[in-house]
C-alpha cells in the first residue's frame, strides 16, 4: 500500500532550524515529484515547495524562499525540508505529497507533522 | 488571504446536493487544471477530483467537478454525514513553478 509518513516536527524557537523528513513506501519514489504543503492553525492549505523526481529542479513559495530547502534521497525513498530562520508564522502542520503531471495534482498525502515556532 | 476564493462554509441536509465554488483568475485557474481535496481532522488529505473533472479510483460518483473560464465547482450529491469535512481547490502553473489553493470550505451536513 502506497504511503508517505512525515516526521521531525516539534517546538522550536524563532530564528532556529528544523528538518522534516517524509518516508515513502509502496510506490516507486524516484518516479515522482514531491511537495511540501502546510496548514497554519485555522488557516487554509499553502503550497511550500516542490522538487522534481530526480532532484534537478526545485521551486518555492515566496513566503519561504531563501529560508527553506527541499531535497530528496532516492536511495532512501525520503524527502526532506530543511527549515532555517523560522518565524512564528511558520507554525503549521506540514504535509508531504506526491505530484502527478503534466496537468499537476497532489495524489498521495501523508498525515502531516506539526511544527510550532514559539519563544 | 488565499489566491483562490471559496465560500468559508456551507451546509446542507443528508441526501441533498451541494456545490462548492472556487474562483480564480486568468493567471491561475484560467490557464491550468483544477483539483479538489478533502481534509478530515487527523487524517491525510484526500484527492477527490483532478484534471477539472476526473475522479481517482475509489472516489464515488457522488463527487463531480467542473471548470469554466476562471472558476471551478465541486459538486456532492446524496450528502452523507461522513462528508462533513473541509474541501479545498487547488491548481498549479503548467511549468510547476508555483501552486495555489483556495481558502477552504467547511461543509456541515445537518
Amino acid at each position: 500500500q502506497a504511503q508517505v509518513v512525515e516526521s521531525g516536527g516539534g517546538v522550536v524557537q524563532p530564528g532556529r532550524s528544523l528538518r522534516l523528513s517524509c518516508a515513502a513506501s509502496g510506490f516507486t519514489f524516484r518516479n515522482y515529484g514531491m511537495n511540501w504543503v502546510r496548514q497554519a492553525p485555522g488557516k487554509g492549505l499553502e503550497w511550500v515547495a516542490v522538487i522534481w523526481y530526480d532532484g534537478n529542479k526545485k521551486e518555492y513559495a515566496d513566503s519561504v524562499k531563501g529560508r527553506f530547502t527541499i531535497s530528496r534521497d532516492n536511495s532512501k525513498n525520503t524527502l526532506y525540508l530543511q527549515m532555517n530562520s523560522l518565524r512564528l508564522e511558520d507554525t503549521a502542520i506540514y504535509y508531504c505529497a506526491t505530484i502527478v503531471g503534466p496537468r499537476w495534482y497532489f495524489d498521495l498525502w501523508g498525515r502531516g507533522t506539526l511544527v510550532t515556532v514559539s519563544s | 488571504q488565499s489566491v483562490l476564493t471559496q465560500p468559508p462554509s456551507m451546509s446542507a441536509a443528508p441526501g441533498q446536493k451541494v456545490t462548492i465554488s472556487c474562483s480564480g483568475s486568468s493567471s491561475n485557474i484560467g490557464n491550468s487544471y483544477v483539483s479538489w481535496y478533502q481534509l478530515l481532522p487527523g487524517t491525510a488529505p484526500k484527492l477527490l477530483i483532478y484534471d477539472n473533472n476526473k475522479r481517482p479510483s475509489g472516489i464515488p460518483d457522488r463527487f463531480s467537478g467542473s471548470k469554466s473560464d476562471t472558476s471551478a465547482t465541486l459538486g456532492i450529491t446524496g450528502l452523507q454525514t461522513g462528508d462533513e469535512a473541509d474541501y479545498y481547490c487547488g491548481t498549479c502553473e503548467s511549468s510547476l513553478s508555483a501552486c495555489v489553493f483556495g481558502g477552504g470550505t467547511k461543509l456541515t451536513v445537518l
